[in-house]
């Protein structure tokens, strides 16, 4: 496609319910990343993914987040046993290849609210 | 210790002035890209413009520049003529080169603009 792509736009979970956010980067994107933001904050950093490695876990605030990449092209963000305060907006970017210079590119996120 | 920091929460100006968002960085890595993006109320996150720690001049990008001072290590984002749509959250974020494959890109807390008729 000729974005990033992100499903669901919207969710809303019970508390204690698992949930799976998707994302597709942009075509022949290397490199893919998620973010978590809250409501008036910056994007706070979640994982990164290089082709299918995931290359930096260190943003996970807990192990109930898990994401993975298997094919190298679609990502998963799965959060178990939800609770309120994962309520927030995930993003997912892409980028073309590895490295600082290179622009990278946002989804239009999934918004979380965990009830 | 805060990579990024905007120290402005919320700016204000007339439609066709100029404003300066202000953004400070801190790294220890010699290669390093330092990007702008605008999030509108609907929360897409959109690109402005990049500067690169080795580049020369200051990035430039239609109405948008970069005013780029590496001894300081600020990088704050100019918009002239600012227009009723410019109103947003700013962010400043920076990605190093940590190696080969890169690092994430860190983003500041934002700042607030909003322009008024």
């Amino acid at each position: 496609g000729a974005g990033v792509s992100q499903s669901p736009r919207y969710k809303v979970a019970k508390r204690g319910q698992d949930v799976a956010l998707r994302c597709d980067p942009i075509s022949g994107h290397v490199s893919l990343f998620w973010y978590q933001q809250a409501l008036g904050q910056g994007p706070e950093f979640l994982t990164y993914f290089q082709n299918e490695a995931q290359l930096d876990k260190s943003g996970l605030p807990s192990d109930r987040f898990f994401a993975e990449r298997p094919e190298g092209s679609v990502s998963t963000l799965k959060i178990q046993r939800t609770q309120q305060e994962d309520s927030a907006v995930y993003l997912c970017a892409s980028s073309l290849v590895p490295g600082a210079g290179n622009t990278i590119y946002f989804g239009e996120g999934s918004w979380l609210t965990v009830v | 210790a805060q990579k990024i920091t905007q120290t402005q929460p919320g700016m204000f100006v007339q439609e066709k002035e100029a404003v300066t968002l202000d953004c400070t960085y801190d790294t220890s890595d010699p290669s390093y890209g330092l990007f702008w993006y605008k999030q509108p109320s609907s929360g897409e996150m959109i690109f402005l413009i990049y500067q690169g720690s080795y580049d020369q001049q200051n990035a430039t990008e239609g109405r948008y520049s970069l005013n780029f001072q590496k001894a300081r290590k600020s990088a704050n984002l100019v918009i002239s003529a600012s227009q009723l749509g410019d109103s947003a959250m700013y962010f400043c974020a920076m990605r190093e080169a940590g190696g080969q494959a890169g690092t994430a890109l860190i983003f500041g807390k934002g700042t607030t603009l909003s322009v008024s008729s």
